[in-house]
C-alpha cells in the first residue's frame, strides 16, 4: 500500500508564474489536508478537503491560492502569480473517512517550492 | 483556538543518554489526540508516538515515551538510549477528536542534536 505521494518533490518558479502541487492520498483515504512549512518553522494548516468538497479553508490565503480534490485524480494545490514569500515546503496528508478510525493522518514527503 | 508551544528551539544529547523534549498546549476541549513527529533532513514527517487524551496511561514506543499531564496540559517526549539517527526536528501536534476538521496544530519544533 503506497503512502501519500506528492509531486513534484522540488519546484522552481519565477515570480508571477503559476505553481501546481499534486497529492495522491493513500489508498482508501478520502480526506486530504494541505500544510505549509516556512523555513525553520512548524507546519501551518491551510485547507482540508474531502472528495469534491472543501471542508475547511481557514488557513488559506484569500488571494492566489486554491485547492481541489476531484472525484477522480489527485488533490491539487494551485498558487497563482507566485511571489518570493510563497517559497516553502508544502505538505499533504491523508486520512480515513471513518471518524472512529480517524485518529491519524499520514504525510507525504512534501514539495519544496522555490520562487526566484 | 488551540495552540501548541515548544519552548526549546534546540536540544543536545550525548549518544546513549536520555533527553526530554517539552511541549505544552492550550485547549478547552476534553477529547483530543497528541502526537510527536520527527522530521529528518529528508523532510518526511514520521510519527513517533501518539497519545489519546482519554487514556491516563502514558504511551510508549520502544525507546520513546511520553509524560502526559492532562491537567497541566503538558506532553513531553523522552528519548532513552539516544542514537545518532535520532537527530532531527521534533514537532509536537494537537488534533481535536470532536471538531469536524480534525486538523493538526503543530508547535514550532525542537531541533535535537545527538553528540557522538
Amino acid at each position: 500500500n503506497a503512502g501519500v505521494m506528492q509531486n513534484p518533490r522540488h519546484l522552481v518558479r519565477r515570480r508571477g508564474q503559476e505553481a501546481r502541487l499534486r497529492c495522491s492520498p493513500m489508498k482508501g483515504h478520502s480526506h486530504v489536508y494541505w500544510y505549509r512549512q516556512l523555513p525553520e518553522e512548524g507546519l501551518k494548516f491551510m485547507v482540508y478537503l474531502q472528495k469534491e468538497n472543501i471542508i475547511d479553508e481557514s488557513g488559506m490565503p484569500k488571494e492566489r491560492f486554491s485547492a481541489e480534490f476531484p472525484k477522480e485524480g489527485p488533490s491539487i494545490l494551485r498558487i497563482q502569480q507566485v511571489v518570493r514569500g510563497d517559497s516553502a515546503a508544502y505538505f499533504c496528508a491523508s486520512s480515513l473517512r471513518d471518524r472512529a478510525l480517524n485518529t491519524e493522518a499520514f504525510f507525504g514527503q512534501g514539495t519544496r517550492l522555490t520562487v526566484v | 483556538a488551540q495552540t501548541v508551544t515548544q519552548s526549546q528551539p534546540e536540544m543536545s544529547v550525548q549518544e546513549a543518554e536520555t533527553v526530554t523534549l517539552s511541549c505544552t498546549y492550550d485547549t478547552s476541549e476534553s477529547d483530543y489526540y497528541l502526537f510527536w513527529y520527527k522530521q529528518p533532513p529528508s523532510r518526511q514527517m514520521i510519527l513517533v508516538i501518539r497519545q489519546e487524551a482519554y487514556k491516563q496511561q502514558n504511551a510508549t514506543e520502544n525507546r520513546f515515551s511520553v509524560n502526559f499531564q492532562k491537567a497541566a496540559k503538558s506532553f513531553s517526549l523522552k528519548i532513552s538510549d539516544s542514537q545518532l539517527g535520532d537527530a532531527a526536528m521534533y514537532f509536537c501536534a494537537y488534533r481535536s477528536a470532536t471538531s469536524g476538521t480534525y486538523k493538526y496544530i503543530f508547535g514550532t519544533g525542537t531541533r535535537l542534536k545527538v553528540l557522538a
